[in-house]
């Protein structure tokens, strides 16, 4: 299996900060990279696949970059419904898998 | 809307069977395939199993393989989960996940899950 590693695993930020979370495969996966972000009590909701193409309804200060093995999500500007848990995930082989998920939190 | 409604959670002793469902609607559900992905309390997203368009071709995470089984109804619009030899390491809130296509392996559309507990 592709083991997806995130980090940091959380982090501090305040409103209007740029954020970035980073995601690294244990062995190359082209652009077959996705993005989640997830709020407590909800469902995970898709906001970048193939690495890079924002999903529908999503913000545009979200934008994901990378290939190969190493992976990048940025908020250009961190907005309060931003505070969440991000998780990015393989789709290159199944089984799909999922890094360990970045809490960011209000500083 | 696309809308996915999990049902068939609760407490079940370690070793016995449960089978969850997932109402869909909003969607051509048979041109989709459907994911089931698991979160225990506390942790992170787990993939289950993956069930093809036509219900032709299933998958399952190690973990589950052997014990579980995933099925669809398309003339139901349902997606079925059954799980028997339960685990206590099998209690999470289950998630059924549309998928991007059929083998994108990715999930556009989630249910918001229900709960599965396996303790004595």
């Amino acid at each position: 299996d592709i083991q997806m590693t995130q980090s940091p695993s959380s982090l501090s930020a305040s409103v209007g900060d740029r954020v970035t979370i980073t995601c690294r495969a244990s062995q190359s996966i082209g652009s077959y990279l996705n993005w989640y972000q997830q709020k407590p009590g909800k469902a995970p909701n898709l906001l970048i696949y193939a690495a890079s193409n924002l999903q529908s309804g999503v913000p545009s200060s979200f934008s994901g970059s990378g290939s190969g093995t190493d992976f990048t999500l940025t908020i250009s500007s961190l907005q309060p419904e931003d505070f969440a848990t991000y998780y990015c995930q393989q789709s290159y082989s199944l089984p799909p898998t999922f890094g360990g998920g970045t809490k960011v939190e209000i500083k | 809307q696309v809308q996915l409604v999990e049902s068939g959670g609760g407490v079940v002793q370690p070793g016995r069977s449960l089978r969850l469902s997932c109402a869909a609607s909003g969607f051509n559900f048979a041109s989709y395939a459907l994911h089931w992905v698991r979160q225990a309390p506390g942790k992170g997203l787990e993939w289950v199993a993956v069930v093809s368009f036509d219900g032709s071709n299933k998958y399952y995470a190690d973990s589950v393989k052997g014990r579980f089984t995933i099925s669809r109804d398309n003339s139901k619009r349902t997606l079925f989960l059954q799980m028997s030899s339960l685990r206590a390491e099998d209690t999470a809130l289950y998630h059924c996940a549309r998928d991007q296509g059929d083998g994108y392996n990715r999930f556009d559309s989630w249910g918001q899950g229900t709960l599965v507990t396996v303790s004595s």
